[in-house]
């Protein structure tokens, strides 16, 4: 199993330009999650999917959608990159009735 | 409102001593509390977790955590730190009495140098 799998693993945008970040897992789990780490802030989350079919904002939202296309996958979507978008973002899926989330390796983008 | 405090931004320690990160939170409900790791360029693996039970909670690599109710702390801990624990440390919590179950307020995040 490959687990959770992100691309672009890095990405440079230019202000205004748009891009999505995709996600999947194969571990057949129900939620999947956004989040986006900055240094000395943690993990914030940015829109999550308890199942397929639904999803719902987090902590940070704004200038961010989202499309869960199936269970497998759940899309991260910038349609205006702004410079305060540059982050690390990562995704993490979660099986029903558990707590661990598992998460995948990151897309480091920077939006100049 | 809940919150998550890792008051150190890094921690050094010797190898073969023992090891503490600490962390405080605050929740309006039971606390549900996690510990997770980054190591460079990786995502975040799950160490342990605390849901009910016992105080003392074991995970993984020989880390454990102390649930401390009327300090509001869930410290990690590790007897005998080894360098290849050097790595991100994540203090999570989830309010375990609302139906806002999906969300985790995490910690900003504790660096662990094990020196050796």
């Amino acid at each position: 199993n490959a687990g959770v799998t992100q691309t672009p693993k890095f990405q440079v945008l230019k202000t205004g330009q748009s891009m999505t970040l995709q996600c999947a897992q194969d571990m057949n789990h129900n939620s999947m999650y956004w989040y986006r780490q900055d240094p000395g802030m943690g993990l914030r989350l940015i829109y999550y999917s308890a199942s397929e079919g639904t999803t719902d904002k987090g902590e940070v939202p704004n200038g961010y959608n989202v499309s869960r296309l199936n269970k497998r996958e759940f899309s991260l979507r910038l349609e205006s990159a702004a410079p305060s978008q540059t982050s690390v973002y990562f995704c993490a899926s979660k099986k029903a009735g558990s707590y661990e989330q598992y998460f995948g390796p990151g897309t480091r983008l920077t939006v100049t | 409102a809940q919150s998550v405090a890792q008051p150190e931004d890094q921690v050094n320690v010797a190898e073969g001593n023992p090891l503490t990160v600490k962390c405080t939170y605050s929740v309006s409900g039971n606390p549900y509390l996690f510990w997770y790791v980054q190591y460079p360029n990786r995502g975040l693996q799950f160490l342990l977790k605390y849901i009910t039970g016992d105080n003392l909670v074991k995970g993984s690599y020989g880390f454990e955590a102390e649930f401390n109710k009327s300090q509001t702390s869930f410290h990690l801990k590790k007897p005998s730190a080894l360098v290849s624990d050097s790595a991100l440390y994540f203090c999570a919590v989830r309010d375990g009495d609302t139906d806002r179950n999906y969300q985790l307020i995490w910690g900003a995040g504790t660096k662990l140098i094990i020196k050796p």
